[in-house]
């Protein structure tokens, strides 16, 4: 079965400094790969998508995501984390157009000042 | 419109009750998606539709869930004699055809609370 897998459950940065989220997927053939971010009380919005084509995205907010099929991983980036970053994120597939998201559980961001 | 609406925003109802949600997709989008989101943060899905029609049901516990999405209504969730793990919340999606994009915009979500 399809699966998506954030090995993450919680992540502290400080301010300013780097991260990484990570993501690898379980599917026989390279599905459409999405994060979201969900804040507190909130929907969830997009950050960035990968279809096909350059493998390095760059999406909203500062963030980027390099997709590597031989790792079948998908991770996060973003050089410099502001406090309002502090959110759930969550990376997810589609296997093929018009088909549901499979999620990973999510991975929560705390930015320590 | 040009976000997924979704009412109402808070629903409480005692075990056993009814509960019927709504939600009006993007103007335009063809695909309309329902996600439950339980005390873990975890998305299942539930059901989904090409238009009005059923495109794909397999997360959906049909003994007690039922969904509709009717030419210009807004489309609905409805729970038959909720119990306490329905406590969730559901949140709905919307794309546009096929070819046309592939992102689900999501909704703020409905907060059902059963006591």
């Amino acid at each position: 079965a399809q699966s998506v897998t954030q090995p993450d459950i919680h992540i502290t940065v400080s301010e300013g400094a780097s991260l990484e989220l990570r993501c690898n997927y379980s599917y026989g053939a390279t599905p459409y790969l999405f994060w979201y971010v969900q804040s507190p009380g909130q929907g969830l919005q997009l950050l960035l998508k990968y279809f096909s084509g350059d493998t390095l995205v760059q999406g909203i907010k500062g963030f980027e995501a390099e997709f590597k099929r031989s790792q079948s991983s998908f991770n996060l980036r973003k050089p410099s984390v502001h406090w309002s970053d502090a959110a759930e994120y969550f990376c997810a597939i589609i296997m093929e157009y018009g088909n549901k998201l499979v999620f990973g559980a999510g991975t929560i961001l705390r930015v320590k000042s | 419109g040009e976000e997924v609406a979704q009412t109402p925003k808070h629903l409480v109802r005692g075990e056993g009750q009814k509960a019927k949600l709504y939600c009006a997709p993007i103007k335009g989008h063809s695909y309309v998606f329902w996600y439950q989101q339980v005390l873990k943060n975890e998305f299942k899905f539930l059901i989904s539709f090409q238009n009005e029609n059923v495109f794909d049901e397999t997360g959906m516990p049909k003994e007690r869930f039922s969904a509709k999405c009717l030419p210009n209504s807004p489309c609905s969730l409805e729970i038959q004699a909720t119990k306490l793990e329905d406590s969730a919340v559901y949140f709905c999606a919307s794309s546009l055809p096929v070819g046309q994009g592939d992102i689900q915009y999501f909704g703020a979500g409905t907060r059902l609370s059963v006591l």
